[in-house]
């Protein structure tokens, strides 16, 4: 069974830039969910998305970010303008919808705005 | 609100020695508990998870944990580590609502096993 994906593994852009992440969940799992970590903190949850619906945004920082899920199948989350804080790795997890299903994550990609 | 403490940021530890990463949290409602493991330039692997009924967990790779309810403590264990369980394990907690795990994890604990 293939993994959550994530492109790219790395990303090294410059203030100002425009950046977009790519998630692809495991086939079937509804549920798709966004963390950040910022060097040396917690990770935080971004958003949950339920197929294409987006369920929770509580944890997105500021509109410079945006995250799509068309067709419920793969995510993207833009980030536009970025901005020196915006550095940090950027994980997605996906869910069963039901049960007791572990969330499986992804590799993770790195972004190092400068 | 609920929060994650994980009190060591680095735990070294000689290989076949025990180890105990300490994880406490907070929170007004019953919570799922999970401790994560993130192996270099790897995702997030689940080593274990605690949803209900025994409150010793035996997950992956050798490792427990026990739910303390009194203490709000998940702490992990492992009685003779390796050199290949060097890595960053988190702990998070979650609401059990109906098909979400929307994880509060903690700061990470990074496992140095020296030879």
């Amino acid at each position: 069974e293939a993994g959550v994906t994530q492109f790219p593994s790395h990303s090294v852009i410059e203030k100002g830039q425009t950046v977009t992440l790519r998630c692809d969940p495991i086939s079937g799992h509804d549920n798709l969910y966004w963390y950040r970590r910022v060097m040396g903190k917690e990770i935080k949850f971004l958003l949950h998305f339920v197929k294409e619906s987006k369920q929770d945004e509580s944890g997105m920082p500021n509109n410079r970010f945006l995250a799509e899920r068309t067709g419920g199948t793969y995510s993207t989350l833009k980030v536009q303008p970025a901005e020196l804080e915006d550095s940090g790795v950027y994980f997605c997890a996906s869910s069963q919808a039901t049960g007791a299903a572990k969330a499986f994550f992804g590799q993770g990609t790195r972004l190092t705005v400068v | 609100a609920q929060s994650v403490t994980q009190l060591d940021s680095q735990v070294p530890v000689f290989e076949e020695a025990p180890v105990e990463l300490r994880c406490n949290y907070s929170s007004s409602v019953s919570v799922y508990l999970f401790w994560y493991v993130q192996y270099p330039n790897q995702g997030l692997q689940l080593l274990l998870k605690y949803l209900s009924g025994s409150t010793l967990v035996k997950g992956i790779n050798g490792f427990e944990a026990e739910f303390n309810k009194s203490q709000t403590s998940f702490h992990l264990r492992k009685p003779s580590v390796h050199i290949s369980d060097t890595a960053e394990y988190f702990c998070a907690v979650s609401q059990p609502t109906s098909g979400t795990y929307k994880y509060i994890f903690g700061t990470g604990t990074r496992l140095k096993v020296l030879a």
